[in-house]
């Protein structure tokens, strides 16, 4: 089981480009790399997903090295609504009995 | 709007008591993820069922218990109660594979 490691919280500004930066070090070879939002008091919301290299969404970019032991996601001039606790989820939703761990996540808050 | 109903979307109740939690997938969604959010433990999985059949268990307690019905709704009950199951409770679905989880709204457990 891929054990994540995340910043706690990360402040930005409005209009900045935000990079959050999510360890893996003993990712399996069949895990993929899957990001997460969550409001207070929502459910977490899908971002992106990618298993190496880049991979681009409306939303973010998600960068994976090609050792794959750590991944970016990238947010694009946030705006105060990106204000949320973002998850990085490493496993292969494909393998029966995976446990999604979610951990405590990156609490972002966006400044006017 | 995600497409995933839970019900209710609040519950109180005493300690030593049982409650049923109710989850409805996406319409074509095979797969259903139960989560436990508290303060002080943040989203941890519970189980995970693919058409009626038990596929990943995480950290559910012996007290919990779920099901997946054949119309694929999916019901979580918490048995004996403790203060400490005071939480919010979320459910998931996902058609299956590498295709992302949905969460629902949350049913939000009060034991007193």
């Amino acid at each position: 089981l891929a054990k994540t490691t995340q910043p706690i919280s990360m402040d930005s500004y409005e209009g900045q480009e935000v990079n959050i930066t999510c360890s893996h070090n003993n990712i399996a070879t069949n895990d993929y790399i899957t990001w997460y939002q969550q409001f207070p008091s929502q459910g977490p919301r899908f971002i992106i997903q990618g298993y190496k290299t880049k991979v681009t969404n409306e939303v973010a970019s998600l960068f994976i090295p090609a050792d794959r032991k750590s991944s970016t996601l990238s947010l694009p001039r946030v705006s105060l609504s990106d204000t949320a606790v973002y998850y990085c989820l490493v496993g292969d939703p494909r393998r029966y009995g995976q446990n999604f761990v979610f951990g405590p996540g990156t609490r972002l808050s966006v400044l006017p | 709007d995600s497409g995933v109903t839970q019900t209710p979307k609040h519950l109180i109740t005493a300690t030593g008591q049982r409650v049923t939690l109710r989850c409805s997938p996406r319409s074509g969604d095979l797969s259903v993820y139960w989560y436990q959010q508290s303060l002080d433990q943040g989203l941890q999985f519970l189980i995970q069922y693919y058409n009626g059949e038990e596929r990943a268990k995480g950290n559910i307690l012996e007290r919990f218990s779920a099901q997946q019905f054949p119309d694929l709704h999916s019901e979580l009950n918490l048995s004996s109660l403790e203060l400490g199951d005071s939480a919010l409770y979320f459910c998931a679905s996902s058609a299956g594979g590498l295709n992302e989880q949905y969460f629902g709204p949350g049913t939000r457990l009060t034991v007193t």
